[in-house]
């Protein structure tokens, strides 16, 4: 059973950058049949996907927050992490990191399939 | 690829079915012939859960009063008797290509 948890503040101010990390066990980050995958949740919004990362370093982000956004691999403490700078309101939201399936040597998603609790970071002065 | 789910609200009886549909603005059939279709449910103050996924394979430990069903651009997942834990918001979700994109969401609600 793999488990992720989401570490970080929960409240930033505008125009600062939020910082999330997500330790995983149960497999490792250097496992080729899985993305890890960060997504969140405005408040009583849908779904949105903001990008993940593959054991290889290769990295896919939304092109709604290309710009903003960096996602990383940590091997040494089989963690990944999540920056998003330039905040505004609209980025309060519950951020979850979760593990994404994968199969193939292109690995073709399949599924998100485990999901941290969520964190809820708020922005705001 | 957007992703629209209908209806986004379902009032249901307990014992009684239901069934949301979800529609693809292109085609998530790949060479493979396999339908990169997935549903979640995100029970109250909960993360989402896996319910289906290739469109139409039950995740473990799903009971098998869900079912997901379709292809290409139509895909329905049905609850063949509802029951009290099942209250809570499903969505679809394609998993064809980046950027990964959900539905809207589908409040199911005991009435």
């Amino acid at each position: 059973q793999v488990q992720l948890q989401e570490s970080g503040p929960g409240l930033v101010k505008p125009s600062e950058t939020l910082s999330l990390t997500c330790p995983v066990s149960g497999a490792s980050v250097s496992s080729r049949n899985y993305y890890w995958a960060w997504i969140r949740q405005p408040p009583g919004k849908g779904l949105e996907w903001i990008g993940y990362v593959y054991y290889n370093g290769n990295i896919n982000y939304n092109p709604s927050l290309t710009s903003r956004v960096t996602i990383s691999l940590d091997t040494s403490r089989n963690q990944f992490s999540l920056r998003l700078n330039s905040l505004t309101a609209a980025d309060t939201a519950v951020y979850y990191c979760a593990s994404g399936y994968c199969v193939g040597g292109g690995c073709q998603l399949y599924y998100f399939d485990f999901w941290g609790q969520g964190t809820l970071v708020t922005v705001s002065s | 690829i957007v992703m629209t789910q209908s209806p986004l609200s379902l009032p249901v009886t307990p014992g009684e079915p239901a069934s949301i549909s979800c529609r693809s603005s292109q085609s998530l059939l790949d060479s493979n012939l396999n339908n990169y279709l997935v549903w979640y449910l995100q029970k109250p103050g909960q993360s989402p859960q896996l319910l289906i996924y290739l469109g139409s394979n039950r995740a473990a430990g799903v009971p098998d009063r869900f079912s997901g069903s379709g292809s290409g651009t139509d895909f329905t997942l049905k609850i063949s008797r509802v029951e009290a834990e099942d209250v809570g918001v499903y969505y679809c979700m394609q998993a064809l290509q980046t950027p990964i994109t959900f539905g809207q969401g589908t409040r199911l609600d005991i009435k």
